[in-house]
């Protein structure tokens, strides 16, 4: 199955820095998607980005599918942007399953 | 609407009990799925409802059982549950594969 690896595990941050988590895949895929999963555990998707550039507010993403990665990019971070960040990724077609990097855990510090 | 949404939010229960966890989703989605949440860990699959058919079960034990009623009902039956069982369950639901996933808010369920 495909391989996801996210980096860096942990991160933190000043308030107000800028900072940008990498996702890497072993394989091409139809969906790549984005997660920030909150201190109650729930998943909000960010940005469904199989390819190209998205932007919404402080956050954008890049995925670049011929080189198999996907950048998230947080600028002017605040504390809210606490959490775990997914990177999560299926290969289309028949196949359903949705594989998850270990993701990233970023504190923000006011 | 992009809402799914999971009953109860949390449930503790006993290695004896049998209880349920209830996932709903109204967007027409043919997809849906159950994920399980360790602390510190990523979501790992369980189990994906296709057309409210089962397609794939990730060699889940049996006191996990599912069920999909109807294409917007999900449920997850749990029976003779072990400690180790207790994690954030997750329901999730899509149009297909390749397209966007969206999840609920979670099931925290404690087994004692």
């Amino acid at each position: 199955g495909i391989q996801v690896e996210q980096s860096p595990p942990d991160l933190i941050l000043q308030e107000g820095a800028n900072s940008t988590l990498r996702c890497n895949f072993s394989d091409s895929v139809n969906n790549l998607q984005w997660f920030h999963q909150n201190p109650w555990g729930q998943l909000i998707n960010l940005f469904y980005i199989p390819s190209g550039t998205k932007q919404n507010g402080r956050l954008s993403a890049t995925t670049v599918a011929t080189e198999r990665y996907s950048l998230l990019y947080i600028s002017s971070s605040q504390t809210t942007d606490s959490g775990v960040y997914f990177c999560a990724v299926d290969s289309g077609g028949s196949n359903y399953k949705l594989t998850f990097g270990k993701g990233t855990l970023l504190t923000v510090n006011p | 609407d992009t809402e799914v949404t999971q009953t109860p939010k949390h449930l503790v229960m006993g290695m004896t009990n049998k209880k349920s966890l209830k996932c709903e989703q109204h967007m027409g989605h043919r997809a849906m799925y159950w994920y399980k949440q360790k602390a510190k860990k990523p979501p790992e699959l369980m189990f994906v409802y296709s057309y409210e058919k089962l397609s794939i079960n990730e060699s889940v034990p049996s006191r996990f059982s599912p069920e999909c009623p109807n294409s917007s009902l999900l449920n997850l039956h749990l029976h003779a549950l072990q400690p180790e069982d207790s994690a954030l369950y997750l329901c999730a639901s899509r149009q297909g594969s390749g397209n966007t996933i969206y999840f609920g808010e979670g099931s925290w369920l404690t087994v004692v």
